[in-house]
């Protein structure tokens, strides 16, 4: 079963610098979708960014970045410029590229994160 | 366009009743998945409908049902309600064809007394 882990509950970082979140997953597959959501205090989750497994191309938007290790089985996520808006829980999660068949999204545990002014 | 809604947002029962939580998916989007989070399980997955068919389903006992409706609304029911269902309840909607790119509604948040 595919399974991700999240090995930083917590991380922090002062305002307008930069901060990386990692991600580390396991799985038998060769074709997935790996994701960072962002969860602010309001509960509201929202999709930051998202790689394809097949795309060597490490997913960029904006402020936000991943450095995508598919050998290495790691996603980790880098937010540069850092804004206090940026707080908030950090999920990584993983899904199967197969349509339907047990490809539910896998979440890992979480990083709350904090930006200090 | 409107995004993902929840009604109720927050519930409390007691333990042995059941309860009804709505979703209304974002215009367009076919697909709605649901997800438990708790603090100490973490977010997990509860079951997927598209048109109106259970797609997917989670590790979840049978009092956890669902439904989708032809407008794409979905309801999740919980019968026999235990103290460990207290969590809070996420639906997301997504189209067809970016079924992976999910749209998160606030949540339903769930206390069973």
């Amino acid at each position: 079963a595919q399974t991700v882990t999240q090995s930083q509950p917590e991380m922090s970082v002062q305002e307008a610098e930069t901060v990386t979140l990692s991600c580390t997953y396991d799985t038998s597959e060769s074709d997935y979708y790996l994701f960072w959501y962002k969860q602010p205090p309001s509960r509201q989750m929202i999709l930051v960014i998202r790689q394809e497994a097949y795309k060597q191309q490490n997913a960029t938007e904006n402020r936000f970045s991943v450095n995508f290790q598919k050998a290495a089985k790691s996603f980790s996520l880098k937010i540069s410029d850092s804004q206090l808006g940026d707080a908030a829980m950090y999920f990584c999660a993983y899904r199967s590229a197969r349509r339907y068949n047990n490809n539910d999204m896998r979440f890992g545990a979480g990083t709350r994160l904090t930006v200090k002014p | 366009k409107a995004g993902v809604t929840q009604t109720p947002r927050y519930l409390i029962k007691t333990r042995g009743q059941q309860v009804t939580l709505s979703c209304s998916p974002i215009s367009g989007h076919r697909s709605v998945s649901w997800y438990q989070q708790t603090p100490g399980q973490g977010l997990q997955f509860l079951f997927e409908y598209f048109s109106e068919t259970q797609r997917n389903k989670g590790n979840f006992p049978g009092r956890f049902s669902g439904r989708q409706f032809s407008n794409s609304r979905s309801e999740m029911n919980v019968s026999t309600l235990e103290l460990g269902d207290s969590a809070l309840y996420l639906c997301a909607s997504s189209t067809r064809d970016r079924y992976n790119e999910q749209f998160f509604g606030p949540g339903t948040r769930l206390t069973v007394l």
